[in-house]
């Protein structure tokens, strides 16, 4: 059974730095996504990496694909308060969901 | 707004009752998925339709059943409600059958179901 896990769970981090969020997987699959989901609201598509080695950027966040090593990695640059979410990776065309990572920006 | 719509908003009822679900999806997309979250599970995918017909399972129970129409809505019936089945079930559609290149979900606003 695919297992989806995500670290850590919950970060807390101060505006301008910069972390990595980590999203591991237990079997074969060449797909992943990765949404926000910010308090009381639905989903938003944020990266879809297809491919080993796929890297993707949107504004402060960048996604990569490790199939090889069943990793993808949502790196955070120089963090802004909007960025306050929960951030969920989900592999597999039928979504597997890891728990989620609920990031708090701080001043 | 992603362009999915989902009816109701929120839902109380009681344990036994039966409930409906709709979703709306994205004009065009052909493709409608149904999730559940709750603090318990997390997110978890329950079923996918594509043009009608069911494609795929993922961890839905067999008092749950869905179906997705001619005109693509798709509803959600959940039956025999339990306190457990307290949730948000949140519905997404995408263009492409599960598996294409163009197979980005993109997801209604939920429905919170509350049993009591």
């Amino acid at each position: 059974e695919l297992k989806v896990e995500q670290n850590p769970l919950f970060l807390s981090m101060q505006e301008g730095k910069n972390y990595t969020i980590y999203c591991n997987y237990s079997t074969t699959s060449d797909r992943l996504y990765w949404y926000r989901q910010d308090p009381g609201k639905s989903l938003e598509s944020l990266f879809v990496l297809l491919s080993n080695g796929a890297v993707k950027q949107e504004g402060r966040l960048m996604a990569s694909l490790d199939t090889k090593a069943r990793l993808s990695t949502l790196h955070i640059t120089a963090a802004v308060h909007d960025l306050s979410a929960t951030y969920f990776c989900a592999v597999d065309m039928y979504m597997r969901f890891g728990a989620g990572t609920r990031l708090t920006v701080k001043p | 707004d992603s362009g999915v719509t989902q009816t109701p908003k929120h839902l109380i009822t009681a344990t036994g009752q039966r409930v409906t679900l709709r979703c709306s999806p994205r004009s065009g997309d052909l493709s409608v998925y149904w999730y559940q979250q709750s603090l318990d599970q997390g997110l978890q995918f329950l079923i996918q339709y594509y043009n009608g017909e069911e494609r795929a399972k993922g961890n839905i129970l067999e008092r749950f059943s869905a179906q997705q129409f001619p005109d693509l809505h798709s509803e959600l019936n959940l039956s025999s409600l339990e306190l457990g089945d307290s949730a948000l079930y949140f519905c997404a559609s995408s263009a492409a059958l599960a598996g294409g290149v163009a197979d980005t979900q993109y997801f209604g606003p939920g429905t919170r179901l509350t049993v009591l």
